[in-house]
């Protein structure tokens, strides 16, 4: 199993321009979210998805659209960079179980906008 | 969601146990304390659940106190490979969502 992969490793943007994170995981796991964290900041949910045609909004999700076509993929939209969207992007995936829930994280993506 | 509380950094070290504490005085019932941890540039890791007893894994013990409004993260021989920064995380029963504090940074001296 390659987990929870994400792509690209690290993107630069021009402030305006659009772009999509990818985001995939091979262990079937129902739930997917992603997270940006700032600078010495901790982590702060965007979107999330508990299943296939499912997203909803997390913490800070102004500025970012998410789809869930598929159990594997859960791609991250950014309509129109801002410089305010400098981060680094995790993705992560889980099962949906009542109780207890592992989530694992990709390796993060790491976005510079200008 | 309850809210927890952790000390900004602490230092321990090399080859002493590891203590982290964690205050979530508003905890509720079926409110799970997650804890994880994530090292420098990387995706954060899971370390170690509860509800209510002590759990012990390969990576850490959890220690909850029994009114649950405390808990303690013991990593029980520090390697400099545990400098990281540990977030406790209290969770509900069936909600997926994990919101993040600002954790502990544990710096392991050697």
């Amino acid at each position: 199993n390659a987990g929870v992969t994400q792509t690209p490793k690290f993107q630069v943007l021009k402030t305006g321009q659009s772009m999509t994170l990818q985001c995939a995981q091979d262990m079937n796991h129902e739930y997917m979210s992603w997270y940006r964290q700032d600078p010495g900041m901790g982590l702060r949910l965007i979107h999330y998805s508990v299943g296939a045609g499912i997203t909803d909004q997390g913490e800070v999700p102004n500025g970012y659209n998410v789809s869930r076509s598929t159990t594997e993929d859960f791609p991250l939209r950014l309509l129109s960079a801002a410089p305010s969207q400098t981060s680094v992007y995790f993705c992560a995936s889980s099962l949906v179980l009542a109780g207890y829930n592992e989530q694992f994280f990709g390796p993060g993506t790491r976005l510079t906008v200008l | 969601d309850a809210k927890t509380t952790q000390p900004t950094s602490m230092d321990c070290a090399e080859g002493r146990a590891a203590n982290l504490p964690c205050n979530h005085s508003t905890i509720s019932g079926n409110e799970y304390v997650y804890w994880y941890r994530q090292i420098h540039s990387q995706g954060p890791q899971y370390i170690i659940h509860g509800l209510k007893n002590n759990e012990t894994n390969e990576m850490a013990s959890l220690i909850i106190t029994e009114d649950r409004k405390s808990s303690t993260l013991i990593l029980p021989h520090a390697t400099l490979r545990d400098t990281a920064v540990y977030y406790c995380i209290v969770r509900p029963v069936g909600d997926d969502k994990i919101i993040f504090g600002k954790g502990t940074r544990l710096h392991i001296l050697p």
